[in-house]
């Protein structure tokens, strides 16, 4: 059974920074590209940042590049986003996505981990 | 910036066919895939590759798509496929992106 779990989230001020991490089972993690989608309160999916299975190639939606770095450690099989000079807007539930790399569709979702931006 | 289009309400009765659309120039050459969201709980697949159904997924999920529009059809609704639906596909026409569609919320009543 595929399981992906986030953890990492929380409160943090405008201008913090915050790690997510996502540990996968289930599955052969280094077969598959990765993705971060979130979600902020009461609104629609936001693709967020995907990653290739061996972590050469990444990329990122214009609001986060340059702030966030998504990054894997298939020895661990964990997904990371490291997040730094967060906004209020960057706050969102953060979902882990089995896929989501080119065109291969997101298969499977964490259960998402709420960060809050917010002084 | 690549935009995917989609009614924020759909509306049908137990057992009708519901209809549910995304508009976006690129889909021509990209593919669609569909996710459902119930409140409260993270997105699920139904649909990807334009019209291909994930194991698990009912039969009545269905997708298609042609020229600039994918729709997702679900065929005879039930009180439990009342959620958001999501279309998503990708863009690489400058730098590449992924792109969800601002959600449909399904009404079955």
């Amino acid at each position: 059974e595929v399981q992906l779990l986030e953890s990492g989230g929380g409160l943090v001020q405008p201008g913090g920074s915050l790690r997510l991490s996502c540990g996968a089972s289930g599955f052969t993690f280094s077969d598959y590209g990765m993705s971060w989608v979130r979600q902020a309160p009461g609104k629609g999916l936001e693709w967020v940042s995907a990653i290739s299975r061996s972590g050469a190639t990444t990329y990122y939606v214009d609001s986060v590049k340059g702030r966030f770095t998504i990054s894997r450690d298939n020895s661990k099989n964990t997904l990371y986003v490291q997040m730094k000079s967060l906004r209020v807007e960057d706050t969102a539930v953060y979902y882990c996505a089995k896929g989501g790399f080119r065109e291969s569709p997101f298969d499977y979702w964490g259960q998402g981990i709420l960060v809050t931006v917010s002084s | 910036s690549y935009e995917l289009t989609q009614p924020p309400s759909v509306s049908v009765s137990p057992g009708q066919t519901a209809r549910i659309t995304c508009s976006g120039d690129a889909l021509p050459k990209k593919y669609a895939s569909w996710y459902q969201q119930k409140s409260g709980q993270a997105p699920v697949l139904v649909i990807y590759e334009d019209s291909k159904r994930p194991s698990g997924i009912p039969e009545r999920f269905s997708g298609s798509s042609s020229g600039t529009g994918a729709t997702l059809t679900v065929i005879g609704a039930q009180v439990e496929d009342e959620a958001d639906y999501y279309c998503y596909s990708t863009d690489s026409s400058v730098n590449y992106r992924g792109v969800f569609g601002g959600g449909t919320k399904l009404y079955v009543l």
